[in-house]
């Protein structure tokens, strides 16, 4: 079946620096999502990429849709203690949403 | 902002009892999900529902598991008999675009198997 792969696992960053974590599909993608879910809470969407090779940016944050949309990066600059929490790339395909592992991002302030 | 939302928040019970989690997703999103959360894991696709039937359920949905939309308004997830390796936190979620719009997620039901 489908299988979804993010690195790292974890990112210790100090506040300020910039990060980036990625995102693998075994198969090509309808599209990919990205959640962030806060210690103790829900996955809550931040964004959909659909085209191939789309970047699409949210303030201090840059997403990215590789070309054989197979797979995705999440960058994000100049971090800050909001960023804690744990950042998914899901990818659709079918009926369902295949979720990566997660980055779970620490910030050092 | 319309919510999704699930009773209760936690859910104790002993193993092999029969419990049922339930989802009120947004009124007029027609795709509902279930996923499950095990502590400090990935978010794991349980099974999506779209026109009062599944559309589609992974290997974790087996015939412990069933889900139903009994009133147009709830969406309820019912394990008939549980295991320890149950316990996680479980979300719902709706959109109502299969592929192209955002899961709006529930706050979870954490279920605890004793």
């Amino acid at each position: 079946g489908q299988q979804v792969m993010q690195i790292p696992q974890y990112q210790h960053v100090q506040e300020g620096e910039d990060f980036t974590t990625y995102c693998n599909s075994s198969t090509t993608l309808s599209n990919i999502q990205w959640y962030k879910q806060r210690p103790g809470g829900h996955p809550v969407f931040l964004i959909q990429l659909v085209k191939s090779g789309e970047v699409k940016k949210q303030k201090r944050l840059t997403f990215q849709f590789g070309e054989a949309k197979k797979n995705s990066s999440l960058h994000i600059t100049a971090t800050q203690t909001t960023d804690v929490g744990t950042y998914f790339c899901a990818g659709f395909s079918g009926n369902k949403l295949t979720f990566g592992g997660g980055t779970r991002v620490l910030v050092k302030p | 902002e319309p919510e999704v939302t699930q009773t209760p928040s936690h859910q104790v019970t002993q193993m092999g009892q029969e419990v049922i989690l339930r989802c009120v997703p947004i009124s007029n999103h027609l795709y509902f999900y279930w996923y499950r959360q095990i502590l400090g894991q990935k978010v794991e696709f349980l099974v999506s529902f779209y026109n009062n039937e599944i559309s589609e359920k992974s290997e974790i949905f087996d015939d412990q598991f069933s889900v139903e939309r009994p009133d147009g308004s709830n969406f309820t997830l019912k394990i008939r008999s549980t295991k320890l390796e149950d316990s996680a936190m479980y979300f719902c979620a709706s959109t109502w675009d299969r592929g192209s719009q955002p899961q709006h997620f529930g706050d979870g039901t954490r279920l605890s198997i004793l």
